[in-house]
């Protein structure tokens, strides 16, 4: 059964800082790992889908990794601000190619000024 | 020009009525999806549909009921509410496995 962890639950930086948020994962053998990002009162919204095959990929200040073998992922933030200030979730396929996502229960950042 | 919308964005009922949560999304997704955030913001899916299909239902009441008139649709009815039921619910769509999922804005409802 797949399970997904974020550590740490909560995370306060100074404005300017970079930081790295992970994602572990139970069942390497997946499709994919997207993070999410979620605003109070509002939806998730998508940051990054990686696939199985790529090692990282990049949408400007943010990069996020995928190490499958150890069944790991981090979100990396260049630079934060404060309008980073959101809770940060990642998800996984339950198994393989399936539809069903698992999400951890997210890191809440907060960035200040 | 909002991609997933859901209405409506409270809703506040007792137990035991009967209530229902629109969703709609304008990208020209194929699978729709419903997912429940608690009050410990854990998320976990619910159901999906693919072209009008049920493709997920996962150990959910059957007091639950989605339902797809089409493909840019999924509604979720819920009867015989109970104060358990008090959640955020989230309608999310993607056009393919390998494709970001989309959320709308959440419905937060409260049972009393």
């Amino acid at each position: 059964k797949q399970e997904v962890t974020q550590i740490p639950a909560a995370l306060s930086v100074p404005e300017g800082e970079n930081l790295v948020l992970n994602c572990s994962f139970t069942d390497s053998a997946i499709y994919n790992l997207q993070w999410f990002r979620q605003d109070p009162g509002k939806g998730l919204t998508s940051l990054l889908l990686i696939q199985s095959s790529q090692r990282e990929q990049t949408s400007g200040r943010l990069n996020a990794s995928l190490d499958k073998s150890s069944g790991r992922s981090t979100l990396y933030i260049a630079a934060s601000q404060p309008g980073d200030s959101a809770t940060y979730l990642c998800a996984v396929p339950t198994q393989g190619g399936s539809e069903k996502l698992v999400f951890g229960k997210g890191t809440k950042l907060t960035v200040n000024p | 020009d909002t991609a997933v919308s859901q209405t409506p964005k409270y809703l506040v009922t007792q137990m035991g009525n009967d209530k229902s949560i629109k969703c709609e999304q304008n990208l020209g997704h194929d699978t729709m999806y419903w997912y429940k955030q608690d009050s410990k913001k854990f998320l976990k899916i619910m159901f999906s549909y693919n072209n009008k299909e049920l493709i997920i239902n996962e150990t959910v009441p059957n007091r639950f009921s989605p339902k797809s008139p089409d493909k840019a649709h999924l509604n979720l009815h819920i009867n015989s509410l109970e104060l358990g039921d008090s959640a955020v619910y989230f309608c999310a769509s993607s056009q393919s496995l390998n494709s970001p999922l989309h959320f709308g804005n959440g419905t937060r409802l409260t049972v009393t």
